[in-house]
């Protein structure tokens, strides 16, 4: 049983380039969501889905783009990065968030 | 605005002393609440949650938390610290409205001394 896998683990892009970060789990949650992780902020939400199909905004959407077109596939796509973008990115699911299990994190380098 | 918060971006306690690490939040009406702990270079683990019922809730590694309605806390507490608890916290909140946004306050880091 893999739990959330996020690939990559490491990545470093120029300003402007795009990425896709993925994120797949194989618990069969409803629920998923995305969020950075930086120094003396905690972890910020990004995107979340309750579901296929649906999707909302976190507290810090701009700059990213989600989509949920499966169960086990959650995608947060970077179309232009920015430095302000470099970060430690966590995916996360749940069923019905009642208790999250998180990916082991991609840490993001803009240069 | 909904938000939670956690007061000591830094605790220091010496190992066999006992830890409480404070969390309060701001809600409409009270949430699900829950701790996580991350160690260095890795991901979250959950410590324990509160939904209902009794306001003292056991986790693992040997971790409690108390939650108190008049004052919106859900402080983190042991009673003797190990080394290898040394670690960020977090506490984080769902809306029972809303439970697919989880939010974290801003972690608390525990250094260990010897």
């Amino acid at each position: 049983n893999a739990g959330v896998t996020q690939t990559p683990k490491f990545q470093v892009l120029k300003t402007g380039q795009s990425m896709t970060l993925q994120c797949a789990q194989d618990m069969n949650h409803e629920y998923m969501s995305w969020y950075r992780q930086d120094p003396g902020m905690g972890l910020r939400l990004i995107h979340y889905s309750v579901g296929a199909g649906i999707t909302d905004q976190g507290e810090v959407p701009n700059g990213y783009n989600v989509s949920r077109s499966t169960t086990e596939d959650f995608p947060l796509r970077l179309l232009s990065a920015a430095p302000s973008q470099t970060s430690v990115y966590f995916c996360a699911s749940s069923s019905l968030g009642l208790r999250a299990f998180f990916g082991q994190g991609t840490r993001l380098t803009v240069v | 605005a909904q938000s939670v918060t956690q007061p000591d971006i830094h605790i220091t306690v010496s190992e066999g002393a006992s830890l409480e690490l404070r969390c309060n939040y701001s809600y409409g009406a009270t949430p699900y609440l829950f701790w996580y702990v991350q160690s260095p270079g890795q991901g979250l683990q959950l410590l324990l949650k509160y939904f209902s019922g009794d306001t003292l809730v056991q986790g693992i590694k040997g971790f409690e938390a108390e939650f108190k309605r008049s004052q919106s806390s859900f402080n983190l507490r042991k009673p003797s610290v190990h080394w290898s608890d040394a670690a960020e916290y977090f506490c984080a909140v769902v809306s029972r409205g809303n439970t697919g946004k989880l939010i974290f306050g801003q972690g608390t880091t525990l250094q260990v001394k010897p």
